[in-house]
């Protein structure tokens, strides 16, 4: 069985600037949600997809969209890079309403 | 009020030592329950689900009181590899709502 698998590891970028992180979900999981953990804090929810449609959405701005496609795994794009957008982003995946299993996450750095 | 909080910490306790964290949720339309526990810069890893009726793993017990809206993770018999920081989870609907999380150190 394959975990929860996230790239890349680690990205620098700018501010202003696009990213898109990816995520490749555990076998056969069709549930995929995305947080965002500030140094310090938990994980905040930003969005889940079911079945490549978005399921759920935390309190962030549409500048973070995302993607999920028919082999399940899923892109989280944000547009417009801000400093505070400095974080792990995590992806998680699981059965609808199951518990959840994390990847090792994007540490993502605006500078 | 935050939707989950947990209790500040950090815990410092002994190698053999029994700690309690506790952990209170807003929401009375939630369904599911979990612990999770993440080491430094690492991802969260799943620790135990909770049970209304009370769930034990060998040294670790979950305690979940719907009415009070409370959960609650009791270790015992504490390791050094117990130190990390531990998660309350709470899920309604698609969103799952994780607490601040509370850092427990294992001293030798």
């Amino acid at each position: 069985e394959t975990g929860v698998t996230q790239s890349p590891t680690h990205l620098i970028k700018t501010r202003g600037q696009q990213v898109t992180l990816r995520c490749s979900s555990q076998s056969g999981h069709n549930t995929v949600s995305w947080y965002q953990q500030a140094l310090g804090q938990g994980p905040q929810f930003i969005f889940q997809y079911y079945r490549e449609e978005e399921n759920g959405r935390g309190n962030f701005p549409p500048r973070f969209s995302g993607l999920q496609f028919p082999n399940y795994s899923s892109e989280l794009n944000v547009n417009a890079l801000e400093l505070d957008d400095s974080a792990l982003y995590l992806c998680a995946s699981s059965l609808a309403g199951a518990e959840q299993y994390f990847g090792p996450g994007t540490r993502l750095t605006v500078t | 009020r935050k939707e989950v909080e947990q209790d500040p910490g950090p815990f410092n306790v002994p190698e053999g030592a029994t700690v309690a964290f506790n952990c209170t949720y807003s929401n009375s339309a939630s369904q599911s329950f979990f612990w999770y526990r993440q080491d430094c810069r690492k991802e969260p890893k799943l620790l135990m689900s909770v049970y209304s009726s009370g769930n034990e793993d060998g040294r670790f017990t979950a305690q979940l009181n719907r009415a009070s809206q409370y959960i609650s993770l009791l270790i015992r018999d504490s390791k050094l590899s117990d130190s990390a920081t531990y998660l309350c989870v709470v899920n309604y609907g698609q969103n799952f709502v994780f607490g601040p999380g509370t850092r427990l150190s294992v001293l030798p």
